[in-house]
């Protein structure tokens, strides 16, 4: 089973800032297979990339993702009040779907 | 547009079993390229995919939960549907029924119901 770990736990910053996430896997993936997800309280996740690079259907452009083989990252230019989430990477390898334990962005 | 709709009891007895069912709107189950899936979430912790279910009732799940586990779909009302037998307290989660976008491409899983909250308790 692929594992993936992102870091770190929690980030705390504020509105304006830039912020780089990483999500590192045990073993190489196939970069199609990585998505990055955004969780608000209270609320399901949304999708925010998909094939490591490609933004899903209404996500601003200051969400961008970047990566292969082990290291992937999300970045996301010029927090905005509405950032303020956990991020959870996802990928999938032999017939398993897992996710990372998440990057908490707080408001600093 | 797709809306998910997930239902069924909050409050399941140890041993007993959880049935969940999730209704699309908005949109036909049996359009192909879509997988439909179900993921957990235990209380303060991270996401848990459960397994997800073609419209042709190919199954594809999490091999620790394998053995428990039962999905399938009903076209006729557009619904799909979760059954985790001997439930313990472990199981106590929110469960979410989602989209999974695939057709020789992995596009994500980009729609979400509201999320159902289920406590294991006696």
């Amino acid at each position: 089973e692929i594992v993936l770990t992102q870091s770190p736990g929690t980030l705390s910053l504020s509105p304006g800032e830039r912020v780089t996430l990483s999500c590192r896997a045990s073993q190489s993936l196939n970069s199609m297979y990585l998505a990055w997800y955004q969780q608000k309280p209270g609320q399901a996740p949304r999708l925010l990339i998909y094939g490591a690079s490609s933004r899903a259907t209404g996500i601003p452009d200051r969400f961008s993702g970047s990566g292969s083989g082990t290291d992937f990252t999300l970045t996301i230019n010029r927090l905005e009040p509405e950032d303020f989430a956990v991020y959870y990477c996802q990928q999938y390898s032999n017939s398993l779907w897992t996710f990372g334990q998440g990057t908490k962005v707080e408001i600093k | 547009q797709v809306q998910l709709q997930g239902s069924g009891p909050g409050l399941v007895k140890p041993s007993q079993t959880l049935s969940l069912t999730c209704t699309v709107s908005g949109g036909s189950l049996s359009s192909g390229g879509y997988y439909w899936s179900w993921i957990r979430q235990h209380p303060g912790k991270g996401l848990e995919w459960i397994g997800h279910i073609y419209y042709t009732g190919s199954i594809y799940n999490n091999p620790s939960l394998k053995s428990r586990l039962t999905m399938s779909v009903d076209t006729s009302k557009n619904q799909f549907s979760l059954k985790l037998s001997s439930v313990t307290a472990a199981d106590t989660a929110v469960y979410y029924c989602a989209r999974l976008r695939s057709s020789n491409y992995y596009y994500g899983m980009d729609v979400w119901g509201q999320g159902t909250t289920v406590t294991v308790s006696s």
